[in-house]
């Protein structure tokens, strides 16, 4: 069990648009911890996506993004396409546990 | 174009030490911290521990799985960043990365990754 939840996984038909969630508490992301997103590709290395909540590394498409609420931040993608499947990982810092924590990840089918 | 090339993985058994390197090239290795993250089969990813640039103190923070048993150095007149594993067992088994950080002296974001290298701890 993950101290970031994400969902198992998500689905989407290409051209749509999916959010992934990560949710944490008061100890990580609700402290104000920022928060990355990373993508990988089976067999590959991870890929960052999203840092600092909402910003995009130069070369990542503006159809990712990303958001955050209170102790949760979301990831979205729009215009899903093929290549966008994969897993998706969110990371954050956890001030109680003083750990650089990942989400479980969650897996991406686009139909 | 940046590149992080790991080395030193294979098979070892339960209680031996090894040792990981990480090579990097096409930036400056000197001032960025560098991070080691590991994905055992068919797991999600792990924050192993980073260095800081010497500049910011050349310290290191670990995971709690693997404090006082895993050791982060770095040798900036090689651009190598090492991770030296002791008293290794099972559920270390894993493909460990090594990877770029964008700030000096955090662990977040990550902005670059090495492919991989596989480490079998087994008897």
């Amino acid at each position: 069990q993950s101290v970031l939840t994400q969902p198992p996984s998500v689905s989407g038909a290409p051209g749509q648009r999916v959010t992934i969630s990560c949710t944490g508490s008061t100890s990580n992301i609700g402290a104000g911890y920022d928060v990355q997103w990373y993508q990988q590709h089976p067999g590959k290395a991870p890929k960052l996506l999203i840092y600092d909540n909402i910003n995009r590394p130069s070369g990542v498409p503006d159809r990712f993004s990303g958001s955050k609420s209170g102790a949760s931040v979301s990831l979205a993608i729009t215009g899903l396409q093929a290549d966008d499947e994969a897993d998706y990982y969110c990371q954050s810092y956890d001030g109680t546990l003083s750990d650089v924590l990942f989400g479980g990840g969650t897996k991406l089918t686009v139909l | 174009e940046v590149q992080l090339v790991e080395s030193g993985g294979g098979l070892v058994q339960p209680g031996q030490s090894l040792r990981l390197s990480c090579s990097g090239s096409s930036f400056t290795f000197d001032v960025s911290a560098m991070s080691w993250v590991r994905q055992a089969p068919g797991k999600g990813l792990e924050w192993v521990g980073f260095i800081r640039s010497k500049p910011y103190g050349g310290t290191a923070d670990y995971a709690a799985s693997v404090r006082g048993r895993f050791t982060i150095s770095r040798d900036d007149s090689k651009s190598i960043a090492y991770l030296q594993m002791n008293s290794l067992k099972i559920e270390d088994t894993a493909v460990y990365y090594c990877g770029k950080d964008l700030r000096p002296d955090t662990a977040m974001p990550i902005e670059y990754w090495g492919q991989g290298t596989l480490v079998t701890v087994s008897s």
